[in-house]
């Protein structure tokens, strides 16, 4: 699975807009990106994954550049129940295992 | 729908006792995994059923750690002669295979259960 790079942490003010990078330059042309968040105290949450196409749910929209090479979370009206660890993932649709393989992730701080 | 449960949720033991985890999928749910997850740290992948079928296992799964999913619902996690570095979170995720689009899998997680051996 290719590997990710995310910023260690991140504040976001309580109703903007809140913008998570994910690098992920050595990504393979099956392998999808997938975020996934952790709430203190949680198991982790999947929010939403993509391959080449722009993605949007009822959490977040996923914006992947043409080259793939990286990708931004967003969530359009943060809330304080939004800060929790965000984690960035690439893997193959079908890998070993099914395994997902966390890294450090961002962690994200809501601000009132 | 009740999500994924675990039992216990807070496990404290003595170096060298042994330890048994349940994780209760969620009930339509034929996949199911195990994941150990330290302070500061993602969750790293430990096993993975198919019904009851254990199919992958990672380095990290020692001779000491066994894995069951009798008849494809619930699981297991049973770690013998605990050491201090099995202080952890260990979670357990279940997926119905192929629930996402592209075929791929949305892993739902349980609360994990917090072990600490003293």
């Amino acid at each position: 699975d290719a590997k990710t790079t995310q910023p260690t942490s991140m504040d976001c003010a309580e109703g903007r807009a809140a913008n998570l990078p994910c690098n992920h330059s050595t990504i393979s042309g099956n392998e999808y990106v997938y975020w996934y968040r952790q709430i203190h105290s949680q198991g982790p949450q999947y929010i939403i994954h993509g391959l080449k196409n722009n993605e949007t749910n009822e959490m977040a929209s996923l914006i992947i550049t043409e080259d793939r090479k990286s990708s931004t979370l967003i969530l359009p009206h943060a809330t304080l129940r939004d800060t929790a660890v965000y984690y960035c993932i690439v893997r193959v649709a079908k890998a070993a295992g099914n395994k997902l393989t966390f890294g450090g992730g961002t962690r994200v701080l809501v601000k009132p | 729908d009740t999500g994924v449960s675990q039992d216990p949720r807070h496990k404290i033991t003595k170096r060298g006792q042994n330890v048994t985890f349940r994780c209760d999928p969620i009930s339509e749910h034929n996949r199911l995994y195990w994941y150990r997850q330290t302070l500061g740290q993602g969750p790293e992948f430990l096993t993975y059923f198919q019904n009851e079928a254990q199919l992958e296992k990672s380095r990290l799964l020692s001779d000491r750690f066994s894995a069951e999913r009798p008849k494809g619902s619930f699981s297991t996690l049973e770690i013998q002669r605990t050491e201090q570095g099995d202080s952890a979170m260990y979670l357990c995720a279940s997926s119905r295979e192929g629930g996402l689009a592209g075929g791929i899998d949305e892993q739902y997680f349980g609360p994990g259960t917090r072990l600490t051996v003293t």
